[in-house]
């Protein structure tokens, strides 16, 4: 079946750690975005990527980073930079002219 | 300027009532498509509906209705006949294809059903 992956759904991170969070698709989708979504609030866009090694930044990019080696792959990377990451991690990727963004089922990810 | 507003932040209705979430947006495209989707406590995120900018037909799915208005700029949801299964955030979003094809999310609106 086709779809979007997200993994790990929980992950922890020790202070001063980077840590990557993996997004796949195999649903052959042309854009793939990142956002981050902390307690009660909406989605805010971190990257988006319209083609395989192309992004742009989103809203909050500082302290992220991304890749686009694949057309299928899209991970991103929490560096030591970013202050507050304890937040739910999204990945969506979407075609125009698709029907909808398909959403991955999201990553938790808490600094201990 | 926030381009999806949801002013509702939280409604909270009794168990077969009828409910419209509101979205209002903002764009200087004349090609973009309006999205809904619902967000239950699991966290995923589900698709409900999407609407091209020359659509202006309102569409109804089950209990699941809604009000594609241009000229104000609205794209509201309505669910009638409200269930505890509907307790949920829902999302209305935004893309343009100009805009790089991103989406803009409102900030969603809680709604809780209470039996």
């Amino acid at each position: 079946d086709g779809g979007i992956t997200q993994s790990p759904k929980y992950l922890f991170r020790k202070e001063g750690q980077n840590v990557t969070l993996s997004c796949e698709q195999n649903l052959n989708h042309d854009a793939m975005y990142w956002y981050r979504q902390d307690p009660g609030q909406g989605l805010r866009l971190i990257y988006y990527s319209q083609i395989v090694n192309d992004f742009q930044k989103g809203d909050i990019a500082e302290g992220y980073s991304v890749s686009r080696e694949k057309k299928e792959s899209f991970p991103l990377t929490v560096t030591s930079a970013q202050k507050n990451p304890t937040a739910f991690y999204l990945c969506a990727s979407y075609t125009p002219g698709n029907t909808e963004a398909f959403f991955g089922q999201g990553t938790r990810l808490t600094v201990v | 300027a926030q381009k999806v507003t949801q002013a509702q932040t939280e409604i909270s209705v009794v168990e077969k009532e009828d409910v419209t979430l509101d979205c209002v947006y903002e764009t200087r495209d004349t090609t973009y498509y309006l999205f809904w989707y619902k967000q239950p406590p699991s966290g995923e995120l589900v698709f409900l509906i999407r609407r091209n900018s020359f659509d202006e037909q309102n569409e109804i799915s089950g209990r699941y209705s809604w009000n594609f208005q241009k000229s104000t700029s609205s794209f509201n949801f309505t669910i009638t006949a409200s269930q505890v299964v509907d307790s949920a955030v829902y999302f209305c979003a935004l893309s343009e294809i100009r805009g790089g094809n991103q989406f803009y999310f409102g900030t969603g609106t809680s709604l809780t059903v209470i039996p």
